[in-house]
């Protein structure tokens, strides 16, 4: 079943301007993690948040954590065409079989240029 | 250094015909992980190793399905008497360890059962 699921499953956007992503998940986590995903294929780590962080920043990207709603953005400020992929957001548990992460279904981002 | 590459990148087979999906993770890397992902949707989650053993098989839709991963590095799944609904790109990923966060990924296998 999916731990992750984000919100909303597409946006678009002109370029320029910011892209907010969401995502909630249902049990504790160990860490949050959000990837990018181009044209079907492999994905590429972009940011990690540890479930005692609430907020972390990488570049252009800031992803914000709230475990009392269980809850997760993205904020991609300044988008540009390049940005265009879809997004996708990983949950990881605590211990054992829980270790293994789980993905939502992500969310298409288009930019305009 | 080199990334996770995976092997063949596509692949089209017959119904009931058996495939073999290969995966050659980063060097030092003692986690590896198959996902499969079908048209639009996120990752499912199929087999995990750490080293040589599968703690978690929780993944896999059918006993068609195994994995196995030799010498702490290449891992193959097999898929035996493919099925149309097997049609998905299957991606592989690995890391350091489990207790590590990020997972480097393939650029996965798109899997075409006719």
């Amino acid at each position: 079943s999916q731990q992750g699921e984000e919100d909303p499953q597409a946006l678009s956007i002109q370029e320029g301007e910011n892209a907010t992503m969401n995502c909630s998940y249902k049990t504790s986590i160990n860490n949050l993690q959000w990837y990018r995903q181009n044209s079907g294929r492999g994905l590429v780590h972009l940011i990690l948040i540890r479930s005692n962080e609430r907020e972390k920043h990488s570049g252009r990207l800031r992803v914000t954590l709230d475990t009392s709603k269980k809850s997760s953005s993205l904020l991609i400020t300044a988008s540009r065409a390049a940005d265009t992929a879809s997004y996708f957001c990983a949950t990881r548990g605590n211990t054992g079989a829980n270790s293994k992460l789980t993905f939502g279904k992500g969310i298409t981002l288009s930019v305009r240029p | 250094g080199a990334g996770v590459s995976q092997s063949p990148s596509n692949k089209v087979t017959e119904k009931g015909k058996d495939v073999e999906l290969r995966c050659d993770p980063i060097s030092g890397h003692t986690a590896l992980y198959w996902y499969r992902q079908s048209l639009g949707q996120g990752l499912e989650f199929l087999i995990y190793f750490q080293g040589n053993s599968a703690p978690d098989k929780s993944g896999l839709p059918s006993d068609r399905f195994s994995a196995e991963r030799t010498g702490g590095s290449v891992s193959t799944l097999t898929i035996q008497r493919t099925q149309q609904e097997d049609s998905a790109v299957y991606l592989c990923a690995s890391s350091l360890g489990t207790d590590v966060g990020e997972q480097y990924f393939g650029p996965g296998t798109r899997l075409t059962v006719t």
